[in-house]
């Protein structure tokens, strides 16, 4: 079943603002995903973070993760109108498998 | 290229003519699963395998069946599309120290 819901579902803000999205899961992960859909399209992968692992950068990009909480966050920085997608964190199915599963999604609209 | 690539990308079709979703891959990916995406609820799994002829049920399998006779092609069917399959599908492929892969989807409507 699914086992990251993201919040919030949406989100609004102005060029230049940062955006915080947030992912919670259900059961012990060995990794935790996040990707990027533009409208209509496929996933594309924007980063992975691992169990031991608390935060990671990828440019404009940072992940945290709290095992304890089961909870992630995806914080895009300096954001651009160009960012306007929506966003998914993907959990390994339980029972350690590698096959993702997603939640509903944080649609993002950044404003020019 | 590493792809997953699906056809049709579009598909309109009528309650009951069976149809065939195809999805290749050729990374020599292990895992492949398919997805459906309809507004408000996400992308939720359909069927996924975990290599040839492993495969099992994800969150809505009903009324899909799925095939893994090769490594690089996993296809949907649907036996007796219904309206309610009218949705927007993925297929996608990941191995085990990869992120998942995917295809450019299927949107399929059924009247």
């Amino acid at each position: 079943s699914q086992q990251g819901e993201e919040d919030p579902q949406a989100l609004s803000i102005q060029e230049g603002e940062n955006a915080t999205m947030n992912c919670s899961y259900k059961t012990s992960i060995n990794n935790l995903q996040w990707y990027r859909q533009n409208s209509g399209r496929g996933l594309v992968h924007l980063i992975l973070i691992r169990s031991n692992e608390r935060e990671k950068h990828s440019g404009r990009l940072r992940v945290t993760l709290d095992t304890s909480k089961k909870s992630s966050s995806l914080l895009i920085t300096a954001s651009r109108a160009a960012d306007t997608a929506s966003y998914f964190c993907a959990t390994p199915l339980s029972g350690g498998s590698y096959i993702p599963t997603f939640g509903r999604g944080t649609s993002l609209i950044v404003h020019p | 290229e590493a792809q997953v690539t699906q056809n049709p990308r579009y598909l309109i079709t009528v309650t009951g003519k069976k149809l065939t979703v195809t999805c290749s891959q050729n990374m020599n990916h292990e895992y492949m699963s398919w997805y459906r995406q309809d507004p408000g609820l996400g992308l939720r799994q359909i069927y996924y395998s975990m290599n040839v002829e492993v495969t099992d049920k994800g969150d809505v399998p009903e009324g899909y069946k799925v095939s893994r006779k090769e490594k690089r092609n996993f296809p949907l069917i649907l036996e007796s599309p219904s309206p309610n399959q009218t949705s927007l599908y993925f297929c996608a492929s990941k191995d085990v120290n990869t992120e998942a892969f995917f295809g450019q989807g299927t949107r399929l409507t059924v009247v």
